[in-house]
C-alpha cells in the first residue's frame, strides 16, 4: 500500500515570494492534516480536512497561509507572502474516516523541507 | 493546558544499551489514545504505537516495549540492546478522543553509537 506522498521534498525561497505545498493522502483516508515542525521541536497542526471539509484551522495564519482540499483526495497548501519564520518541515497525514478503525491513527509524508531566505 | 512533556531533549547511548525514553502528559478527558513516533533523519515520522486509555497492559514488540501507567500519566518507551538504527527523534503525541486533534511533544533526540 503506497504511503503519503508530498512533493517537492525541498524549496529555498526568498522573504516574501509565494510557495505551495502538494499532498497526496493513503488511498481511502478521508481525513487530511497539515502540520509545521520547526527545528528541535514537535509538529504543530496547521489545518484539518475532512473529506474536503475544514475541520480545524485555528493555528494556521490566515493572513498568509491557505489550503484547499479539492475533491476530497489531493491537497494544497500555500505560503503568500513567505516569511524568514516559515522555515520548516510542513509534514503532511492522513487517517481513516470516524466509524473506521484504527481511525486516530494518523500516517505521515516524508515532509516538505522550506527554508525562507 | 493538555500538555505532553518530553523532559529528555537527547540521549546518547552506546550500542547494546538499553535505553527508556519519558513522555508525561496532561488530559482532562476520560478517553484518549496516546502514540509513539519515530523520526529519522529522512524526516518522515513512522507511526510506532497507539494505546487507548482503557488498556494499561504493558506491551512488547521485539526490541522495543512501552510502559503506560495512568496514575502518573506516563507513557514510557524502552528500547532493549539499542542498535545505531535506533537513532532518531522519537515523539509521544496524546489524541483528543473527539477531535482527534494531535497534542504532540517536543521529542527526544536519541543517538545510539557503534
Amino acid at each position: 500500500e503506497a504511503g503519503v506522498a508530498q512533493s517537492p521534498r525541498y524549496k529555498i525561497i526568498e522573504k516574501r515570494q509565494s510557495v505551495a505545498f502538494w499532498c497526496n493522502p493513503i488511498s481511502g483516508h478521508a481525513t487530511l492534516y497539515w502540520y509545521q515542525q520547526i527545528l528541535g521541536q514537535g509538529p504543530k497542526l496547521l489545518i484539518q480536512f475532512q473529506n474536503n471539509g475544514v475541520v480545524d484551522d485555528s493555528q494556521l495564519p490566515k493572513d498568509r497561509f491557505s489550503a484547499e482540499r479539492l475533491k476530497g483526495v489531493d491537497s494544497t497548501l500555500k505560503i503568500q507572502p513567505a516569511k524568514l519564520e516559515d522555515s520548516a518541515v510542513y509534514l503532511c497525514a492522513s487517517s481513516l474516516a470516524p466509524g473506521q478503525t484504527p481511525r486516530r491513527t494518523q500516517y505521515f509524508g516524508p515532509g516538505t523541507r522550506l527554508l525562507v531566505l | 493546558a493538555q500538555k505532553v512533556t518530553q523532559a529528555q531533549t537527547e540521549i546518547s547511548v552506546v550500542e547494546k544499551e538499553d535505553v527508556t525514553l519519558d513522555c508525561v502528559y496532561e488530559t482532562r478527558d476520560t478517553t484518549y489514545y496516546l502514540f509513539w513516533y519515530k523520526q529519522p533523519p529522512s524526516g518522515e515520522l513512522v507511526f510506532l504505537i497507539r494505546r487507548n486509555s482503557f488498556d494499561e497492559q504493558n506491551e512488547i514488540s521485539g526490541r522495543y516495549s512501552w510502559n503506560f501507567q495512568k496514575s502518573t500519566s506516563s507513557f514510557n518507551f524502552t528500547i532493549t540492546a539499542s542498535q545505531v538504527v535506533d537513532s532518531a527523534v522519537y515523539f509521544c503525541a496524546r489524541v483528543d478522543f473527539n477531535f482527534n486533534k494531535f497534542y504532540f511533544g517536543s521529542g527526544t533526540k536519541l543517538n545510539v553509537k557503534p
